[in-house]
């Protein structure tokens, strides 16, 4: 069965910077667009970002864009999140998540258990 | 950016209760439309997508309809497990943007 498992989060200072990897198991990560979600209590579910199967189309929430790099490799079967510039607002439970897409009908299939990142001085 | 809003925001009902939830886009989505549910600790897990299609393993008690901007997300007959979050998300259009969702807890 798929498997995604996120690591790297933590505490860092504002304006720090911080690389979050979500290790993709149990199925053909190269076949399939990839996703990061956030997660705050007073925000609820946020989309933070997305990046295309083979690497060529990458898209940002605007809050984001600028700060933060989306990437994979798919000989590691690993997506990453590179977050530099951080600010207070960006702390959240971070999320990846499988775009499993039915006829041009996207959803998110699989999501990895969370990791949290803190930025706090 | 659409903007998703559910209502209600939270609910309570009992075991063997019928309950909808419904979701409103701020402009026309056709059927791109999912809902989630999540536990506490828990990521979300879809059960419906495009607006009425049940996600595999997903139990039949639940079941999604609407196109447009209206939809709603019914459980037919509560059972204990199913007391969570729902949320829905709107796969229309970058950024893909969820609502803020309805926590379901138990009378």
């Amino acid at each position: 069965e798929a498997q995604l498992v996120e690591s790297g989060g933590g505490l860092v200072q504002p304006g720090g910077s911080l690389r979050l990897s979500c290790a993709a198991s149990g199925f053909t990560f190269s076949s399939y667009w990839m996703h990061w979600v956030r997660q705050t209590p007073g925000k609820g579910l946020v989309w933070v970002s997305r990046i295309k199967s083979d690497g060529s189309s990458i898209v940002y929430a605007d809050s984001v864009k600028g700060r933060f790099t989306i990437s994979r490799d798919n000989a590691k079967n690993t997506l990453y999140l590179q977050m530099n510039s951080l600010r207070a607002d960006d702390t959240a439970v971070y999320y990846c998540a499988r775009d499993l897409d039915y006829g041009g009908y996207s959803n998110f299939d699989y999501w990895g258990q969370g990791t949290l990142v803190t930025v706090s001085s | 950016d659409i903007q998703m809003t559910q209502s209600p925001s939270s609910l309570s009902a009992s075991v063997g209760d019928r309950v909808t939830i419904t979701c409103r886009a701020s402009q026309r989505i056709r059927s791109y439309l999912n809902w989630y549910q999540q536990k506490p600790g828990n990521a979300p897990k879809v059960l419906i997508y495009a607006a009425s299609s049940v996600q595999s393993g997903v139990p039949s008690r639940f079941s999604g309809s609407g196109s447009g901007t209206d939809f709603t997300l019914t459980i037919s007959s509560l059972q204990p497990e199913d007391f969570a979050t729902y949320y829905c998300q709107q796969s229309y259009s970058l950024p893909y943007t969820f609502g803020q969702g309805t926590k379901l807890e138990i009378k």
